[in-house]
C-alpha cells in the first residue's frame, strides 16, 4: 500500500540553527500538504502544494515539492522556540485520493 | 465558525469492551477522516467517508468500524478492545477529497486507555 516516509524523526538543534525535514512517498501524489502539530496539540494545516518542482514560503519556512511529485520538505531558516512540535507531511495518493500521513518529524529547539 | 468537535475527549475502558467515538466536521465539510496516533506510529489512517460512503480504509482490523450520517456527522467503533487500542483518535474534516482545498481540519482528538 501506499507509504509516506518522513525523516528524520527526532531533530534537536540550538536556536537560530536552520532545520529541515524530508518526505518520500512510494506513489505519486497529486498534492502534498505539511501540519505542524504542538506538544498536546492536535496537527493543524500549514501548506498544500500541487504542482510539479513548486516552491512556497511562509516567512522562515519554505516548502518544496519534488519533479516527480513524490517527495517533499520543509526548511526552516533561524529557528526560534515558537518553532517547537511535530511537523507532518501528508500526501495524497493520486490514484485513491488517500491522504496518508509521514511519522512527522519532532523538532526541540534549545534557547 | 465552529471547528471540528470530537466526543468524549477522554475514555477509559476495559479489554473486550466496546466504545464508540464521535466527531462533528465543520459545517459544509462532508468529508470525514480517522486516524490513530500513538508515540511510535505517528498518525495512522483508519478510514475515510464521504456523503455516507466509506471512501478509503487503512490497515486496521475489522473490530474497527465506522460511519457517516446524513449530516456528516461520523462515529467510529472498536469492538473487543486490546491494550493496543489505547491511543489518541483524531478525525479530521474538510470540504473536498480531491481538486481545490483539500486541507484537513483536525478536532482536539479522544484519548482512550484499555485497561
Amino acid at each position: 500500500g501506499q507509504q509516506v516516509m518522513q525523516i528524520p524523526q527526532y531533530q534537536h538543534v540550538q536556536e537560530g540553527e536552520d532545520f529541515t525535514t524530508y518526505c518520500n512517498s512510494s506513489t505519486t501524489l497529486s498534492n502534498i500538504q505539511w501540519y505542524k502539530q504542538r506538544p498536546g496539540g492536535h496537527p493543524v494545516f500549514l501548506i498544500q502544494l500541487v504542482k510539479s518542482g513548486e516552491v512556497k514560503k511562509q516567512k522562515r519556512l519554505t516548502f518544496q515539492f519534488g519533479e516527480a511529485k513524490k517527495n517533499s520538505s520543509l526548511h526552516i531558516t533561524a529557528t526560534q522556540t515558537t518553532d517547537v512540535g511535530t511537523y507532518f507531511c501528508a500526501g495524497r495518493a493520486s490514484n485513491t485520493g488517500k491522504l496518508i500521513f509521514g511519522q512527522g518529524t519532532t523538532l526541540q529547539v534549545k534557547p | 465558525k465552529a471547528g471540528v468537535t470530537q466526543t468524549p475527549r477522554y475514555l477509559i475502558k476495559t479489554r473486550g469492551q466496546q466504545v464508540t467515538l464521535s466527531c462533528s466536521p465543520i459545517s459544509g465539510h462532508r468529508s470525514v477522516s480517522w486516524y490513530q496516533q500513538t508515540p511510535g506510529q505517528g498518525l495512522q489512517f483508519l478510514f475515510e467517508y464521504f456523503s455516507e460512503t466509506q471512501r478509503n480504509k487503512g490497515n486496521f482490523p475489522g473490530r474497527f468500524s465506522g460511519r457517516q450520517f446524513s449530516n456528516s456527522r461520523s462515529e467510529m467503533n472498536v469492538s473487543t478492545l486490546e491494550l493496543g487500542d489505547s491511543a489518541l483518535y483524531l478525525c479530521a474534516s474538510s470540504k473536498h477529497r480531491t481538486g481545490g482545498s483539500t486541507e484537513a481540519f483536525f478536532g482536539q482528538g479522544t484519548r482512550l486507555t484499555v485497561v
